[in-house]
């Protein structure tokens, strides 16, 4: 099993915008609604910000949302704030108990 | 709540085993809801699954690292273990212990990880 893609980076401006994009395969992305992202500050672990591709567990912002199409989720973040600023790891279910996660993004707020 | 916490050398010779062992608190390991697993995160990269065990003893591991790993679980001491042997600088990581929810298939609780270092 191969790692998720995801860009190596995105950045935007305060009140902006951004999506991060995670791409698998027919087998794991593709194959399942069980896609997560987490974020991860310098040194912390990671946090879990969404789950089952569209979910968010209670006390994260409703600014986080997610979604998938074929083989691609997507991660967004609206009214961007400071403390977004962190790493986003997408990952997913693969079958026969196993997950991939992908390579991670570094968001930039500007 | 329920916490997990990491524990084990920080520093591994080549060639030798890694042993970690995570402990739960605050709640039961033998749940029917919860499997429980570990991940890794090399510096600078991407976590990576290593497999997971139910409170029953079965186990499930990342084909890539199936043959060097071993995990077991402890419901009386509310304890689950990693074994990987034959280390080399590759398996030099920050290792966490973590939760995955059965019905959604979702790792919604992380231990605070522990770094090992593979160095002679």
């Amino acid at each position: 099993q191969s790692a998720l893609t995801q860009p190596p980076s995105a950045s935007g401006s305060p009140g902006q915008s951004v999506t991060i994009s995670c791409t698998g395969t027919s087998s794991d992305v593709g194959a399942y609604n069980f896609v997560s992202w987490y974020q991860q500050h310098p040194g912390k672990a990671p946090k879990l910000m969404i789950f089952e591709v569209t979910k968010r567990p209670s006390g994260v912002p409703d600014r986080f949302s997610g979604s998938k199409s074929g083989n691609t989720a997507s991660l967004t973040v609206s009214g961007l704030q400071a403390e977004d600023e962190a790493d986003y790891y997408c990952s997913s279910y693969a079958g026969g108990n196993n997950f991939v996660f992908g390579g991670g993004t570094k968001l930039t707020v500007l | 709540q329920l916490q997990l916490r990491e524990s084990g050398p920080g520093l591994v010779k080549p060639s030798e085993t890694l042993s970690l062992t995570c402990t739960v608190s605050g709640g039961s390991i033998s749940s029917s809801s919860y499997c429980w697993g570990w991940i890794r995160q090399p510096p600078g990269k991407g976590p990576e699954w290593i497999g997971s065990i139910y409170y029953s003893g079965s186990s499930y591991y990342n084909p890539s690292l199936k043959s060097r790993v071993t995990i077991s679980v402890d419901t009386s001491k509310n304890q689950f273990s990693l074994k990987v042997r034959f280390v080399t600088a590759a398996d030099t990581a920050v290792y966490y212990c973590a939760r995955r929810e059965e019905d959604t298939a979702t790792v919604d609780l992380w231990g605070q990880g522990t770094l090992v270092t593979v160095s002679s």
